[in-house]
């Protein structure tokens, strides 16, 4: 069955400090991974997708297909990056599988 | 464009009945999905309506059932409440379903408390 992993239930860091988001996946196939992220009190919104390649508000994600990994890095941590952080596999008719989700708790 | 609205907001129950679950799309979305987030469990898909066809389902009872209209507004209900039916429902709706990489957006769910 599809798997999505993320290690950590949260991460703790200082603003100004590198990120880095945890996500190691299962699938047969070629995989279509997504981060999302839930702010406090917001609906749960799409970050980015390993297909766009794009950067958003400073947060990318690199797939590594050898190491089934698609971690969420950014350089310098914001306090406004405090948030859930779920990476997600596509599976077929829009079905996301979600891992357990992240706390990133910046710290000022 | 309005983003995606789900009715009612709160809902409490009780054992043994039932509950329906309203979602309307943003215009123009014609895939409708449904999850169930828990503490203990996260974010679980449940199915996914597709021109008012359910076209994937998820491991859930059969007390979980859902339909869509012709205008893409989707329901969902569950029969027989059980107190692990509590939890936060999502609906997310998407463009056209034949690129998997569409994406999702979701709208800020129904919270149902079973008592």
């Amino acid at each position: 069955a599809q798997r999505v992993t993320q290690p950590e239930k949260l991460l703790s860091v200082f603003k100004g400090a590198p990120v880095e988001l945890k996500c190691n996946y299962s699938y047969s196939g070629s995989p279509e991974l997504f981060w999302y992220v839930q702010y406090s009190r917001q609906r749960l919104q799409l970050l980015l997708r390993h297909i766009s390649r794009e950067s958003i508000k400073g947060f990318t994600a690199d797939l590594n297909k050898g190491e089934t990994s698609f971690h969420l890095k950014k350089p310098f941590a914001q306090e406004e990056d405090s948030a859930m952080y779920y990476c997600a596999l596509m599976e077929y008719g829009n079905k996301l599988v979600f891992g357990a989700g992240t706390i990133l708790r910046v710290k000022s | 464009k309005a983003g995606v609205t789900q009715t009612p907001r709160y809902l409490i129950k009780t054992r043994g009945q039932q509950v329906t679950l309203s979602c309307s799309p943003i215009s123009g979305h014609r895939s409708v999905s449904w999850y169930q987030q828990t503490p203990g469990q996260g974010l679980q898909f449940l199915f996914e309506y597709f021109s008012e066809t359910q076209r994937n389902k998820g491991n859930f009872p059969g007390r979980f059932s859902g339909r869509q209209f012709s205008n893409s507004r989707s329901e969902m209900n569950v029969s027989t409440l059980e107190l692990g039916d509590s939890a936060l429902y999502l609906c997310a709706s998407s463009l056209e379903g034949l690129d998997v990489a569409n994406e999702q957006f979701f709208g800020p769910g129904t919270r149902l408390t079973v008592l």
